[in-house]
């Protein structure tokens, strides 16, 4: 039981370029979401899911798209990198009203 | 609109002193609340969490936290820190909303304990 899984770990993209975040998760959650956590702003939520095949926007969804095809996986897609997006990423997944999981997280940086 | 407020932004304490945490939140139907620690270079995990019952709830590492519904607060304490609890440690609510079920993080507490 891994929990909560993320690929890449850490990743460097130039301005522009286009990348997938992975999240797996194989506890059977319905909900995931991706937030961004960067220094003194807490965590703020990009997009989240409440079943495989929906998505909904967050509170900070402007260039990334995400995509819920398979209930234990939640993709984060960047389209055109920009450097206000250099954060690290962290995927959770909760029950209906359960405490989030939050995987390990992935350190973005674009320059 | 749902929001959660932390109340320090960074605490500095000595080993052994008491810790107390402050959180407030406002939504006027029922939650559920959670104190998430996040240890430096790592990713939040789960303190300590109320659902329904005994409103003074227990968690790991010695931490407790109190959920007083007439002042819509769920306050995090330690009788004493120690130097590993240095750490960010956030707030949050799970409560009903359009769409459904939502969780609302509060904007974290660093906490920083001298040796």
């Amino acid at each position: 039981n891994a929990g909560v899984t993320q690929t890449p770990k850490f990743r460097v993209l130039k301005t522009g370029q286009s990348m997938t975040l992975l999240c797996a998760q194989d506890m059977n959650h319905e909900y995931m979401y991706w937030y961004r956590q960067d220094p003194g702003m807490g965590l703020r939520l990009i997009h989240y899911s409440v079943g495989e095949g929906t998505t909904a926007k967050g509170e900070v969804p402007d260039g990334y798209n995400v995509s819920r095809l398979k209930k234990q996986n939640f993709l984060l897609g960047l389209e055109s990198a920009a450097p206000s997006q250099t954060s690290v990423y962290f995927c959770a997944s909760k029950v209906v009203s359960g405490e989030q999981y939050f995987g390990p997280g992935t350190r973005l940086t674009v320059t | 609109a749902q929001s959660v407020s932390q109340h320090n932004h960074h605490v500095i304490l000595s080993e052994a002193a008491s810790l107390e945490l402050g959180c407030n939140y406002s939504y006027g139907g029922t939650v559920n609340l959670f104190w998430y620690v996040q240890y430096p270079g790592q990713h939040l995990q789960l303190l300590l969490k109320y659902f329904s019952g005994d409103p003074l709830v227990k968690g790991i590492k010695g931490f407790e936290a109190e959920f007083i519904k007439s002042k819509f607060s769920f306050n995090l304490r330690k009788p004493s820190v120690q130097w590993s609890d240095t750490a960010e440690y956030f707030c949050a609510v799970n409560a009903y909303s359009t769409g459904g079920f939502k969780t609302i993080f509060g904007a974290g507490t660093r906490l920083f304990v001298k040796a």
